[in-house]
């Protein structure tokens, strides 16, 4: 099993621009989850989703957009980048609600 | 609102040294309790969690943490660290709400070990 994957590594956007971040999970986890992690914040849950076709804001949602076509795949999309979006975001997933998530490398993203 | 504070942002300590890091949460309600670790440029792997018996919970790399439920706290220990324990540590915690349990999470702590 790959676990959960993510791409890309790094980028860099220029204000107003959009992109998608990419997740993938091959252990059928019902469960997926988006943060960012800023210093000094720790994480904060951005989207998540419970299953294919259904998604929900989490603590950060502004200015991100996600949807859940399959089971495996959980994209996150910035509309119209701003600096204020430049962060690590890191993918997770979770077979059900109560168990540990597992996380993906991340994405490290600037906003210039 | 609820929150997760993780007391020492910054903690040094030579090899051999003990390891103790703060963690206490704000939720009257059941929990379930998390510690995740980072090490450098890599993504977060969980340590240990509690969902429930014995309060002394070991985990991976010989840490170990401990659930006090009337302090509301999760305190992570490791007897003796080593240099590769350098990281990044993040206590987490996950009320039960009913639905999707998220989880939050502390602000982190980031120790060094030195040689």
């Amino acid at each position: 099993n790959a676990g959960v994957t993510q791409t890309p590594k790094f980028q860099v956007l220029k204000t107003g621009q959009s992109m998608t971040l990419q997740c993938a999970q091959d252990m059928n986890h019902e469960y997926m989850s988006w943060y960012r992690q800023d210093p000094g914040m720790g994480l904060r849950l951005i989207h998540y989703s419970v299953g294919a076709g259904i998604t929900d804001q989490g603590e950060v949602p502004n200015g991100y957009n996600v949807s859940r076509s399959t089971t495996e795949d959980f994209p996150l999309r910035l509309l119209s980048a701003a600096p204020s979006q430049t962060s690590v975001y890191f993918c997770a997933s979770s077979p059900t609600s109560t168990n540990e998530q597992f996380f993906g490398p991340g994405t490290r993203l600037t906003v210039l | 609102a609820q929150s997760v504070s993780q007391h020492n942002h910054h903690v040094i300590l030579s090899e051999a040294a003990s390891l103790e890091l703060g963690c206490n949460y704000s939720y009257g309600g059941t929990v379930n309790l998390f510690w995740y670790v980072q090490y450098p440029g890599q993504h977060l792997q969980l340590l240990l969690k509690y969902f429930s018996g014995d309060p002394l919970v070991k985990g991976i790399k010989g840490f170990e943490a401990e659930f006090i439920k009337s302090k509301f706290s999760f305190n992570l220990r490791k007897p003796s660290v080593q240099w590769s324990d350098t990281a990044e540590y993040f206590c987490a915690v996950r009320p039960f709400r009913g639905g999707y349990n998220k989880l939050i999470f502390g602000a982190g702590t980031r120790l060094a070990v030195h040689p």
